[in-house]
């Protein structure tokens, strides 16, 4: 199996702060990397998919990056419902496997 | 607008079968467009991809829970499901079903359903 490595596990920021989480692949997955976000007792809500591309509707602040084993997420201005937990994906092959969470709070 | 919803029994007993069910709406649930997957998560934990099929029926399983699991399409219903056979207090989650996108990205997600397994 792949193994998903997020960094860091938690995270505090301010209103308005830059922030980026980071996603390390066991191996090379190419671009095969999506991104979520989850709220506490809500289903996760896709962002980002293919490493790179911003999901219809997700606001432009989220951005994606990396190929190959590291990618990172970030979020160029937080805004108060930014503040949650973020999940990373792989979808290279399976058993798809996610990273273990990076939770977002408030600083 | 594509809306998924779970439903089955909130209660399992151990050494039973947790049976859920997704319904589709929105959208065909045999149409070549579209993946459904189950994905969970345990209390305060991290998520699992426990399968998937395909509009040509084909199905992925999670293959540390290959040997209980079985997901399959109604389509006269427009609905699929998961069977997971032998339950154990450890299979305790919320369950989640969603469609897939390319590439195999858990898109539309269900609010899920919590699963407890105990007598």
């Amino acid at each position: 199996d792949i193994q998903m490595t997020q960094s860091p596990s938690s995270l505090s920021a301010s209103v308005g702060d830059r922030v980026t989480i980071t996603c390390r692949a066991s191996q090379s997955i190419s671009s095969y990397l999506n991104w979520y976000q989850q709220k506490p007792g809500k289903a996760p809500k896709l962002l980002i998919y293919a490493a790179s591309r911003l999901q219809s509707g997700v606001p432009s602040r989220f951005s994606g990056s990396g190929s190959g084993t590291d990618f990172t997420l970030s979020i160029s201005s937080l805004q108060p419902e930014d503040f949650a937990t973020y999940y990373c994906q792989q979808s290279y092959s399976t058993p798809y496997t996610f990273g273990q969470g990076t939770k977002l709070e408030i600083k | 607008q594509l809306q998924l919803q779970e439903s089955g029994p909130g209660l399992v007993k151990p050494s039973e079968t947790l049976s859920l069910t997704c319904t589709v709406s929105g959208a065909s649930i045999s149409s070549r467009n579209y993946y459904w997957g189950w994905i969970r998560q345990p209390p305060g934990k991290g998520l699992e991809w426990i399968g998937s099929i395909y509009f040509s029926g084909s199905t992925y399983y999670n293959p540390s829970l290959k040997s209980r699991v079985t997901i399959s399409v109604d389509p006269s219903k427009n609905q699929f499901s998961l069977k997971l056979s032998s339950v154990t207090a450890a299979d305790t989650a919320v369950y989640y079903c969603a469609d897939i996108i390319n590439p195999d990205a858990f898109d539309i997600w269900g609010q899920g359903t919590m699963v407890t397994v105990s007598s």
